[in-house]
């Protein structure tokens, strides 16, 4: 357990609504990540975070967008949620050595 | 960029057996991590292995990087040990994941 939590675990919302996840970690780690996964596509970065207030796009960015304001919470947004971000959300943050990564509980998100 | 690819894709065992996942990657890396996505979604870090073997319990890995694979030794395999195994390796800040090994075992 790396201290990371993940807020909601579940949602369901409709197609057009904003929708804001957040992750909350419990140890100062600097390096916060956001994958999305999918059946046949695994996990897939979405965006990262290297430091308060310093973000970049991963692989599959579009449509999203993040913000870190304090070390503990990096929050991810759909500012306009598509049936193709239904999907499981996974929140990760690196450890100081290495590149090692541990993952939060994930949330599970249905746009309909 | 950096390719990884897992085999078997899927596995069914009786409760006891052993089994063996193999993970390649088409480049050089400075690590890899194996991991265990349980029934209820729940990924579970097993091993962070650059290189050489490691030991836990059950499960053991081997990272050979200069041939580029990894192997993760599930011995004695309970029901409990269901679910999708993935490997993945450092790609640009991110890590980059296999399309996994899923394992059933049966009691």
């Amino acid at each position: 357990d790396a201290g990371i939590t993940q807020s909601p675990r579940h949602k369901v919302t409709e197609t057009g609504t904003p929708v804001t996840l957040r992750c909350h970690q419990t140890e100062n780690h600097r390096y916060m990540y956001w994958y999305r996964q999918d059946p046949g596509h695994g996990l897939r970065l979405i965006h990262y975070s290297y430091g308060v207030k310093d973000t970049d796009k991963g692989e599959v960015s579009d449509g999203y967008s993040v913000s870190r304001s304090k070390t503990e919470d990096f929050l991810l947004t759909l500012e306009s949620a598509t049936s193709s971000q239904t999907s499981v959300y996974f929140c990760a943050i690196r450890t100081g050595t290495g590149n090692e990564q541990f993952f939060g509980p994930g949330t599970r998100l249905t746009v309909l | 960029g950096i390719q990884v690819e897992q085999s078997p894709p899927d596995l069914i065992l009786q409760e006891g057996a052993n089994s063996t996942l193999r993970c390649n990657f088409s480049d050089s890396v400075n690590n890899l991590q194996w991991f265990h996505q349980n029934p209820w979604g729940q990924l579970i870090n097993l091993f962070y292995i650059p290189s050489g073997t490691k030991q836990n319990g059950r499960l053991s890995a081997t990272t050979v990087a200069t041939e580029r694979y990894s192997l993760l030794y599930i011995s004695s395999s309970q029901t409990t040990d269901s679910g999708v195994y993935f490997c993945a390796v450092p790609g640009q800040g991110n890590l980059i994941f296999g399309k996994g090994t899923k394992l059933s075992v049966k009691p």
